[in-house]
């Protein structure tokens, strides 16, 4: 089976554009989530999509879109770029029958970084 | 609000050396599940275990074991035997079993393990 493969793997934006950075699940996966995780420290929530809708955000402002396709696959789009949003973003696919606590297969992220 | 805290910023061991990773969780659920990951220098987190709330048991796979005490809240990581491929980000994560289709994990800000060879 393959695993969670993000492009691109590096880019570098200036202040003011925007990024859309693509995801595609693990097969047979159904949830797909983002994670910002700055240099040094832990990943961040940022948000998750079940059956192509939104269904989980964390504290980012509303410049922070996704979208979820039919096929699973996932799209994180960043309006406005600010210096800070520079950082890796990650993706993570698992399949979730609505309860419990899925186990999340990640990739290896895309680095972004802002000047 | 769920918190999850690695004190622990870095350790060097050398090769063969135990080595335990501390985690301390925050919640106010009582049921919730804890995962470790970890992330090589090529960026991927890989799942190393997810335990959930009502399961104390102790845990080993191999050279890795984990120990869940809820009375002090810590979900502790140790490697025996360390080698040099265990060096790497280690993360320990935390999510709350309340949301039906809600699963973020808050992740503690990790631990950077160097092992020497």
């Amino acid at each position: 089976e393959t695993g969670v493969t993000q492009s691109p793997t590096h880019l570098i934006k200036t202040r003011g554009q925007q990024v859309t950075l693509r995801c595609s699940s693990q097969s047979g996966h159904n949830t797909v989530s983002w994670y910002q995780q700055a240099l040094g420290q832990g990943p961040q929530f940022i948000f998750q999509y079940y059956r192509e809708e939104e269904n989980g955000r964390g504290n980012f402002p509303p410049r922070f879109s996704g979208l979820q396709f039919p096929n699973y696959s996932s799209e994180l789009n960043v309006n406005a770029l600010e210096l800070d949003d520079s950082a890796l973003y990650l993706c993570a696919s698992s399949f979730s029958r609505g309860n419990g606590a899925n186990v999340l297969t990640f990739g290896a992220g895309s680095r972004l970084t802002v000047l | 609000a769920q918190k999850v805290t690695q004190a622990q910023t870095e350790i060097s061991v050398v090769e063969k050396e135990d080595v335990t990773l501390d985690c301390v969780y925050e919640t106010r659920d009582t049921t919730y599940y804890l995962f470790w990951y970890k992330q090589p220098p090529s960026g991927e987190l890989v799942f190393l275990i997810r335990r959930n709330s009502f399961d104390e048991q102790n845990e080993i796979s191999g050279r890795y074991s984990w120990n869940f005490q809820k009375s002090t809240s810590s979900f502790n990581f140790t490697i025996t035997a360390s080698q040099v491929v265990d060096s790497a980000v280690y993360f320990c994560a935390l999510s709350e079993a309340r949301f039906t289709g809600r699963r973020a994990l808050t992740f503690g800000s990790g631990t950077r393990l160097q092992v020497q060879p």
